[in-house]
């Protein structure tokens, strides 16, 4: 079945460092692959999306390319900020009729100022 | 925009009780979810609709019964409240996979919070 697996936090970095957050998936056919944010108290809200193979999804200084050869979609940001300080999570939707959405385990990003 | 609202925020019980949580959306969409998130265990399917009138068991799904209502609500019932099922429970919407559409991205409810003592 399709899954998802991105690196174990947490992750603590200083402001303005760069930041890297590694997913990978496997799953059949072509599916549509999503990095969503969590922070403190709150739902889980979509940070950037990437439906097909080659694109980049872009959002609040985050970005991730869809790369169907190495199966990953891994999450950078160039300079964090303490404000980016929460719970990431790397996820797909399959391309069969009624796949269900499969998430990763999540990454706690801390950034100290 | 409402999105996916859900109630009650926040609940305790007591062990053996009952209750229901409910979730509803205003997005028209076919998919609805129910996880629970514990401290480091990210998010946990419990139960899913891949669309009206269908449902099916997630990863953790015992202890635990769902109704798909109408398209709108998705609601999540415990029959006999357990300390085990302490967790803040998310519902979730989205458009049906492998349909064409591009847009199947997941809309959060913001939590319930429920403890079982």
């Amino acid at each position: 079945g399709n899954s998802v697996t991105q690196m174990e936090g947490p992750v603590t970095l200083s402001e303005e460092a760069f930041l890297t957050i590694n997913c990978t998936y496997t799953a059949t056919g072509y599916p549509s692959l999503f990095w969503y944010v969590q922070y403190p108290g709150e739902g889980l809200q979509l940070l950037l999306k990437a439906t097909k193979a080659d694109d980049k999804g872009s959002n609040k200084g985050f970005e991730a390319t869809y790369r169907k050869e190495t199966t990953s979609f891994h999450l950078e940001k160039g300079s964090v900020q303490v404000s980016d300080s929460a719970v990431y999570f790397c996820a797909l939707s399959g391309s069969s009729r009624g796949n269900k959405l499969v998430f990763g385990a999540g990454t706690i990003l801390r950034v100290k100022s | 925009n409402a999105g996916v609202t859900q109630t009650p925020k926040f609940q305790v019980l007591k062990t053996g009780q009952s209750m229901t949580l409910q979730c509803a959306q205003d997005m028209n969409h076919n998919s609805m979810y129910w996880y629970r998130q514990d401290p480091g265990m990210g998010l946990r399917l419990i139960y899913y609709s891949a669309s009206e009138g269908t449902t099916d068991k997630g990863e953790v799904p015992n202890g635990y019964n769902v109704s798909r209502l109408n398209k709108r609500e998705f609601s999540l019932r415990l029959e006999s409240a357990a300390p085990s099922q302490t967790s803040v429970y998310f519902c979730a919407s989205s458009e049906l996979a492998g349909t064409g559409a591009l847009n199947t991205e997941a809309f959060f409810g913001q939590g319930t919070r429920l403890t079982v003592v």
